[in-house]
């Protein structure tokens, strides 16, 4: 079964421009979870989607926004880019979806750079 | 958010049992402890998680104090691919996709 795919992995911005990235979860799994990752703040979660609706959210700014389509793959778009915004953004992937504890499983991350 | 306490940083020997410790004090009745690890340059990888009881899986296993206070990941034979930043985390209701990393615990291990 494939993993977590994540693109672009790498990603260059200039300041105030905006970016999208897409995150395809593993076949079958429904709920989508994206995280912020800088040597700073560490690990921190940003949104989460099932079956197309977010279902739960972090402490981000509106700046940060994401969605889902009805094939569970994932988008998550930062706009007026800041320096800070600097960082790997990470997807996981799901499959129990509400009822059991489940893991998730991550994928590569996309390494998005603002200068 | 429920709070875990873990160690900065700890070494292992190769081929040693390593006990990585995680203290979990305000953990609630409907709380999940997961367990994952971030091997350099790589997004976190799954290791195990628990309610209750013990849990053994191919990776490790987790020992879960009787008033769940506190719990250890225990990998039997560390390796060097074992050297990594582990992460103890509770998760409310066990399904929920919002993850709430700390600062976890750095594992060294020397040959």
């Amino acid at each position: 079964k494939a993993g977590v795919t994540q693109t672009p992995r790498y990603l260059i911005k200039t300041r105030g421009q905006q970016v999208t990235l897409s995150c395809s979860p593993i076949s079958g799994h429904r709920s989508v979870s994206w995280y912020q990752q800088t040597p700073g703040q560490g690990l921190q979660f940003l949104f989460e989607y099932f079956s197309e609706t977010q279902r739960n959210k972090g402490n981000f700014p509106g700046r940060f926004s994401g969605r889902q389509f009805s094939n569970s793959r994932s988008e998550m778009n930062v706009s007026t880019l800041e320096l800070g915004d600097s960082a790997l953004y990470l997807c996981a992937s799901s499959g129990l979806g509400r009822a059991l504890a489940n893991e998730q499983y991550f994928g590569p991350g996309t390494r998005l750079t603002v200068t | 958010d429920a709070k875990t306490t873990q160690p900065n940083s700890m070494e292992s020997n190769e081929e040693e049992p390593v006990h990585l410790p995680c203290n979990h004090s305000t953990i609630s009745g409907t709380d999940y402890i997961h367990w994952y690890r971030q091997l350099p340059s790589q997004g976190p990888e799954y290791v195990i998680h628990g309610l209750t009881s013990n849990v053994n899986n191919r990776m490790a296993s987790l020992a879960i104090a009787e008033d769940r206070k506190s719990s250890t990941l225990i990998l039997h034979r560390a390796t060097l691919r074992d050297a990594a930043v582990y992460y103890c985390i509770l998760n409310y209701g066990g399904s929920q996709g919002n993850l709430i990393f700390g600062k976890g615990t750095k594992l060294s291990v020397k040959p």
